[in-house]
Order: C-alpha cells, then structure tokens, then sequence
C-alpha cells in the first residue's frame, strides 16, 4: 500500500499570514498521462470533508484561489496564501493511484 | 441539488450485520464511481472501498475485505455497504462519496461530494 505522511500535524497560523503543508508519497503519484493522483481535503469542526485540490494542483469548483497545490517528485505541497478564519480544520492529502486509496494523517489548522 | 444522503448506521454487537445505504440525487449517478470512506471517532479518514460507476469493479481495503461488500443500484441511484462480522474496531461514522476521476480510469480521486454520514457503533 502506498503511505502518505504529512507534516506538520498541527499549526497555528495568524490571519493574514500564510500556511503550508506538506505531503509525502512513498512512492511515485504519478500517472503515465503525467498526472498526479493526489487530492487535498478539508474538514471543518463538526462538518463532512470538503474537496480542496485534485490531481496535484487542481482547485476544485468554488475553491478560494488563496488555496494553491503543488508537486516536487513525491512531495506534494498545498498552500494557503493568506490564511482566514474560516480555514480552520483538518486537511488530508489522499493518494488516487492505486487501490487501496490511503490518505495521510491529517494536519489540524488553527487559527492564532 | 446535488446531493449524497446516508442511512442504515445504529448501534450493533460484536459478530453483527448491518447494511448502509446512500441515496444520490441531482445527478447521473450511473456515471460516476462511488466510494465509502470512514472516519473512527477522534481519528482521520480511512478509505473503504470503491466500485466502479457500472458495478463492474469494485476493491475494499484489506481489514475489510471478507466482511464487507460494497454495491449500487443505477436503478435506483443507490449505493450500499453490506457489513457482516462488525468489529469493534468498526467504529466509525461512515461516508459515501462521488468520485469525479474514475468513470475515464482506472484511477480514482477528486472526491467532490459527501454525504453527510452515518454512524456504526459497534459494541456489546
């Protein structure tokens, strides 16, 4: 099974300021259509989880353009370029290539 | 609108079955692929299974595998989980999703609708 960790598990980020998580494949995402399968999630307190980003760098509809994906090999980054209140939550990144789907741990935003 | 409405968690014992089922509206679910994933209480999301957007195909993780068996009715745009031998472990509020890559690959993801989840308790 392919293991995706993330870091950090937590962060506390001012409002305004941006944030960054990381996301690490133990193997390749990459799909020979030159594709990465790699999903970026968010699930606000006492919500279901929300798509953010797909295929590595795809925000999804009605996605904040604060909100950015990127991919460097196996490490895969997801960006909030100024954070706001209501970002605060759980982000999971979830790998699509093969099955079983794994997502990471989960990085818990707070809000300074 | 679109939407994706879970039912059929409660609580059952150890060595139990239940059956969830997620009704879609608002668009055509014969042509997307589904998947349920859960989430055990204070943990993060763990992936289920998935079955393809005819019922062609489907796949479940491992420490299900035996016990649980996914499946869909296009007729009825509904989508099931058949859990038999319910563990503790098995705990978890259960979600079914769309999944928007599928239905052109073998390769999943872009899970862009969530129901809003049904929780299985299970315990004696």
């Amino acid at each position: 099974d392919i293991v995706m960790t993330q870091s950090p598990l937590s962060l506390a980020v001012t409002p305004g300021e941006p944030a960054s998580i990381s996301c690490r494949s133990s193997q390749s995402l990459l799909h020979n259509i030159g594709y990465n399968y790699l999903d970026w999630y968010l699930q606000k307190p006492g919500q279901s989880p929300q798509l953010l980003i797909f295929l590595g760098s795809n925000r999804a509809s009605g996605v904040p353009d604060r909100f950015s994906g990127s991919a460097s090999g196996t490490d895969f980054t997801l960006k909030i370029s100024r954070v706001e209140a209501e970002d605060v939550g759980v982000y999971y990144c979830m790998q699509g290539l093969q099955t079983p789907g794994t997502f990471g741990q989960g990085t818990r935003l707070e809000i300074k | 609108q679109v939407q994706l409405v879970e039912s059929g968690g409660g609580v059952v014992q150890p060595g139990g079955s239940l059956r969830l089922s997620c009704a879609a509206s608002g668009f055509s679910f014969s042509t997307y692929g589904m998947h349920w994933v859960r989430q055990a209480p204070g943990k993060g999301l763990e992936w289920v299974a998935i079955i393809r957007y005819d019922g062609s195909n489907e796949y479940h993780v491992d420490s299900v595998k035996g016990r649980f068996t996914i499946s869909r009715d296009n007729s009825k745009n509904t989508l099931h989980l058949q859990m038999n031998n319910l563990r503790d472990e098995d705990t978890a509020v259960y979600y079914c999703t769309r999944d928007a890559l599928s239905s052109s690959s073998s390769q999943f993801g872009a899970f862009d609708i969530w129901g809003q989840g049904t929780m299985v308790t299970v315990s004696s």
